[in-house]
């Protein structure tokens, strides 16, 4: 079974708009990734936030981390259509593996 | 686009037959970790591979098997298939000293009738 959970599962937004995506996971992680999906293809790397991090930017991305709570958020400022995709999480708890949510479904409509 | 490769690309099957998938790690890299995704579904990690041997598997039955080569490529194979063996098969490779930068290649879409 998978350890984390995306909300929502699906999101529909216009063009320019922010997209927001929450991640929860169950057990004490090292670190925190986000990763794109287009179309069911390979995963590509978006950001990374270690556990004593509270906030990550990296270009329209902003990443916050709440260990307390155990959630994840992944915000995507000024969306454009070519950010449609399915968008997750990935925690790893000092193992070699990473443990992925379900995913969040992103329509940016122009 | 990452330096991992995956072969082949697409793949159908049916029901009890066995199928073996690759995977070319990017340069520089030693470890080759699987995932299975299902359709509408996040990866689940099957296994990792490292210096040759299997090193952490997930929560597969051991019809799901692999191999590293000392190139550093992989095979996922997996005998006696099933209806639920349908899905997007991914790889990923990393050096052992950063396992968390794990980048992958772009699946091979299993199909199994």
């Amino acid at each position: 079974s998978q350890q984390g959970e995306e909300d929502p599962q699906a999101l529909s937004i216009q063009e320019g708009e922010n997209a927001t995506m929450n991640c929860s996971y169950k057990t004490s992680i090292n670190n925190l990734q986000w990763y794109r999906q287009n179309s069911g293809r390979g995963l590509v790397h978006l950001i990374l936030i270690r556990s004593n991090e509270r906030e990550k930017h990296s270009g329209r991305l902003r990443v916050t981390l709440d260990t307390s709570k155990k959630s994840s958020s992944l915000l995507i400022t000024a969306s454009r259509a070519a950010d449609t995709a399915s968008y997750f999480c990935a925690s790893d708890n000092y193992g070699q593996n990473f443990v992925f949510g379900p995913g969040t479904r992103l329509s940016v409509l122009p | 686009e990452t330096g991992v490769t995956q072969s082949p690309t697409h793949l159908i099957k049916t029901r009890g037959q066995q199928v073996t998938l690759r995977c070319s790690s990017q340069s520089g890299h030693n470890t080759v970790s699987w995932y299975q995704q299902a359709l509408g579904q996040g990866p689940q990690f099957i296994f990792q591979y490292y210096r040759e041997e299997e090193n952490g598997r997930g929560n597969f039955p051991p019809r799901f098997s692999g191999l590293q080569f000392p190139n550093y490529s992989s095979e996922l194979n997996v005998n006696a298939l099933e209806l639920d063996d349908s899905a997007l098969y991914l790889c990923a490779s990393s050096r052992w000293d950063s396992y968390n930068e794990q980048f992958f290649g772009p699946g091979t879409r299993l199909t199994v009738l």
